[in-house]
């Protein structure tokens, strides 16, 4: 059964880089994962698709503060300088045959 | 511009139906699969439904399988989510997303998401 783990809370303080971990489920280790932002009150916002070599597509007007990478089962969602407005949900997204899964989401904190 | 705009949610009994809407633009939509997912108050979010960019297929979760059916109208750029059977666990906001990429068959990460409409099933 495919099912994605994230930490439920993160923390970094402002000009910071963070960097959120994604966990694909064992047997699932090839799927490539995208990664969104969900600020406060608004609806999610698309930042990019990572594969499992690391190589990744940005959605459109995604800063460069933004990058992923991959290692193993794990995807990665780097944030440097950190704004206060990086201050949000994000959760990563898998699919398969029939299926697309999120996962529980790690709220950032801005310190 | 482009972007996704829902409509049609509200308060709603439960066991009674409701349709949302999903009106595209500013991009050509007859070549893109769409998605509707949903998020309950607090929680965290969940896939519903997916239609081919063709409409020649469709994928529900086991949630709303059976009482939930997605359509599109390519000639108006909008895709639908007919909801039946409403009951108090379908309270979420739901949203429409385009697949990315486009015009495949098969299942891929949303690159666009709607502002999302609220639906709130309560006696």
């Amino acid at each position: 059964q495919l099912v994605l783990t994230q930490s439920p809370s993160a923390s970094a303080s402002l000009g910071a880089s963070v960097k959120l971990t994604c966990t694909l489920s064992s047997g699932h280790s090839s799927f490539s994962i995208a990664w969104h932002q969900q600020q406060p009150d608004k609806g999610p916002r698309f930042l990019l698709k990572i594969n499992s070599d690391g190589s990744h597509n940005k959605g459109g007007g995604i800063p460069d503060r933004f990058s992923g990478s991959s290692s193993g089962a794990e995807r990665y969602l780097t944030i440097s300088s950190l704004q206060s407005d990086d201050e949000s949900d994000y959760y990563c997204q898998a699919w398969g045959t029939g299926v697309v899964v999120f996962g529980g989401g790690t709220k950032l904190t801005v310190l | 511009q482009v972007q996704l705009l829902e409509s049609g949610g509200g308060v709603v009994q439960p066991g009674r139906s409701l349709r949302l809407s999903c009106a595209a633009s500013g991009f050509i939509f007859r070549n893109y699969g769409m998605y509707w997912a949903r998020q309950a108050p607090g929680k965290g979010l969940e896939w519903v439904a997916v239609i081919w960019y063709d409409g020649s297929n469709t994928y529900y979760a086991d949630s709303v399988k059976g009482r939930f059916t997605i359509s599109r109208d390519n000639s108006k750029n909008t895709v639908y989510l007919q909801m039946n059977s409403l009951s108090a666990q379908d309270t979420a906001v739901y949203y429409c997303a385009r697949e990315y990429g486009g015009a495949t068959y098969y299942f891929d990460a949303f690159d666009m998401w709607g502002q999302g409409t609220m639906v709130s099933v309560s006696s």
